[in-house]
């Protein structure tokens, strides 16, 4: 079985600082490691993925995150928060081979304060 | 990556009623999902839909209440059927292609009266 915990519900950060989202992920084997966004009113967009190599993986807007297997973790960064940050941040893991489900997070609200 | 459309955006239907929604995608998938969530909180899987073969509907889920079709690569329909009030949500299609990644569609947000 395999799961994923996003153990803060909310994260709150000033415009400008660098802002953390945790994940820690429970997959026997070598895990596939997704981010996903949510803005309100919309369906959840793809930010970043590990599948292999590069411990730090680079996606969309900024965002990058580092894969660590000894902490089981692959919490997502950026140096710097925007506004426009403000959204639900899923993280998500799968098992290869690729067609297999996929297990969510329960999802941790960013709020970024001007 | 993949471009997902679904339809429609958002419906208001009265309970013991059928919606049937739509999803689009831009090019030819291997697999397509579909998934419920609440406002704010985590998404649950429905079922898994693979063109050619019955839908794989997850626990809790039955295909007389969520009959799914996938005539071809680039096309499903979900159906919620006799619908109550519980059956409000936010319904989201989502695709993968040859790689690990799913891409989702903007939803369909169903409040059910």
């Amino acid at each position: 079985a395999q799961s994923v915990a996003q153990p803060e519900d909310q994260v709150n950060v000033a415009e400008g600082n660098p802002l953390t989202v945790k994940c820690t992920y429970s997959v026997s084997g070598n895990p596939y490691l997704f981010w996903y966004v949510q803005y309100p009113n919309r369906g959840l967009q793809f930010l970043l993925k590990y599948i292999t190599g590069d411990n730090l993986v680079k996606g969309s807007y900024g965002f990058e995150a580092e894969f660590n297997k000894s902490q089981t973790s692959f919490h997502l960064k950026k140096p710097s928060a925007l506004v426009s940050d403000s959204a639900l941040y899923f993280c998500a893991s799968s098992r290869p081979p690729g067609y297999q489900k996929v297990t969510f997070g329960t999802g941790t609200k960013l709020q970024v304060i001007p | 990556s993949a471009v997902i459309s679904q339809k429609p955006s958002r419906d208001i239907c009265q309970r013991g009623t059928s919606l049937t929604i739509q999803c689009q995608v831009d090019s030819q998938v291997t697999m397509m999902f579909w998934y419920r969530q609440q406002p704010g909180q985590s998404l649950t899987l429905i079922a898994t839909a693979n063109q050619g073969s019955e839908a794989t509907y997850e626990s809790g889920f039955v295909i007389d209440k969520f009959p799914i079709s996938r005539p071809n690569l680039t096309f499903s329909t979900l159906t919620v059927s006799n619908m109550s009030p519980e059956d409000s949500s936010i319904y989201l299609c989502s695709a993968q292609g040859g790689g690990e990644t799913q891409y989702f569609g903007p939803g369909t947000r169903l409040l059910v009266l």
